[in-house]
Formats: C-alpha cells, sequence, structure tokens
C-alpha cells in the first residue's frame, strides 16, 4: 500500500511569490489534514478534510492560506502572498473515517523557505 | 496556551537500558493519545496509540502508560537501541470515542532522544 505522498520535498521561493503544496493521501482515507512545524517547535494542526469538505480549518492562520481538497482525493495548500514567517515544514497526514482503531499516517513533508 | 507539554527536550540513554518519555496535558476532552517518532527529513512515523478507557498499551519494546488523574502519559522504551535516536512526539485527540471519526491532533514540542553505545 502506498503511503502518503507530498510534492515537492523542498521549495525555496521569494517574499511575496505564491507556492502550491500537494498531498496524496492514502487511497481510501476519508480523513486528510494538514500541518505544519516551525522553527523546530511543535507540530501544529492547520486544516482537516473530511472526504472534498472542510471539517476544521481553525489552525489556519491567515487568508493567505488556501486550501482545496478536489473530489475528495489529492489536495493542494496554496500559500498566496508568501511571508518570510511561512517557512517551515508542511505535513500532510490521512487517515481512515474511525482512526482510534487504524492511526493518522504523515507523509514526509514539504520543507518551505521564504527568503 | 500548549495543551499538550513535554517538557524534557532531550534524553540520552544508554544502549539495552530503559527510555522513558513524558508527557503532560491539560485537555480533559482528549481521549486518544499517540506517540510518533521522527527521524531527520522524514515525517513522524507513528509508534503506539492509547485510549482512555485504558491505562497500559503495549507492543513488543515500546509500552505506554496513561495517567488520566495526573493527566499524564509516558512511553517506556526496553530495551533501547541505537536505532530508535529520533525525534519522539506525544499528540492528544479530542472526542474520538464520542464521535467515533477522524479529529486533529495535537502535538507537545518533542523529545530527541539519543541512545549512546
Amino acid at each position: 500500500e502506498a503511503g502518503v505522498t507530498q510534492f515537492p520535498s523542498h521549495s525555496v521561493i521569494e517574499k511575496g511569490q505564491t507556492v502550491t503544496l500537494r498531498c496524496d493521501p492514502i487511497s481510501g482515507h476519508d480523513n486528510l489534514y494538514w500541518y505544519r512545524r516551525v522553527m523546530g517547535k511543535e507540530i501544529k494542526f492547520l486544516l482537516h478534510f473530511v472526504k472534498e469538505s472542510k471539517q476544521d480549518e481553525s489552525g489556519m492562520p491567515n487568508n493567505r492560506f488556501l486550501a482545496e481538497r478536489t473530489g475528495g482525493t489529492y489536495s493542494t495548500l496554496k500559500v498566496q502572498p508568501a511571508e518570510l514567517e511561512d517557512s517551515g515544514v508542511y505535513f500532510c497526514a490521512s487517515s481512515p473515517w474511525n482512526p482510534a482503531n487504524y492511526g493518522y499516517t504523515f507523509g514526509s513533508g514539504t520543507r518551505l523557505t521564504v527568503v | 496556551d500548549q495543551q499538550v507539554k513535554q517538557n524534557s527536550p532531550s534524553l540520552s540513554v544508554q544502549e539495552g537500558r530503559i527510555s522513558i518519555l513524558n508527557c503532560d496535558y491539560t485537555n480533559s476532552m482528549f481521549d486518544y493519545f499517540l506517540w510518533y517518532k521522527k527521524y531527520p527529513a522524514e515525517g513522524p512515523t507513528f509508534l503506539i496509540s492509547i485510549s482512555s478507557i485504558k491505562d497500559k498499551n503495549e507492543d513488543g519494546r515500546f509500552t505506554v502508560f496513561l495517567n488520566k488523574s495526573a493527566k499524564h502519559l509516558s512511553l517506556h522504551i526496553v530495551p533501547s537501541q541505537p536505532g530508535d535516536s529520533a525525534v519522539y512526539f506525544c499528540a492528544a485527540s479530542a472526542n474520538i470515542l464520542i464521535t467515533g471519526g477522524g479529529n486533529k491532533l495535537t502535538f507537545g514540542t518533542g523529545t530527541q532522544l539519543k541512545v549512546e553505545l
């Protein structure tokens, strides 16, 4: 079974530019989550999709961040325009409907550097 | 306001000995707890979990203990091996046992474990 795949693995962009991160969850997983880790701190929740619907977007920092999950499959996270404080590692995770039995699986992350 | 706390940023133990990683939480609604291991440049890898209806869960060398009254959990690794050297994250989720569905995870800041030869 393929794991959670994230693309790109690294991205370096200038302040003010736009970046789009992509996540392909494990096939059949209804739940998809975006997290971010900044400067070696805790991994912070950004957003939760159930299929194509946004279940919880309470962690999104501001309206420069836009997440989509078309057709309930892969998801994209766009940052526009990027600011210096957006630098960090963005993780995607997916889980079946009831993760209490099956857990959450994380991707390897996208390291975003805004210069 | 950090709801999941790992107060030890680092821990060093000798190979073969026991590693004990600690985690405290403040949110009484948390009912499912997980430990993740993370190597550099990789995503967190699930290790072991425990629901709030249990006080212990064991999987091979890894055992998680939950003390609900103290809002404290710990991960025991016995015996510790050099390959266990990584950052360990404690995470918690609320209301999973009630809703049955997925909910966001709240993470601690991690503990860097180093297992020395």
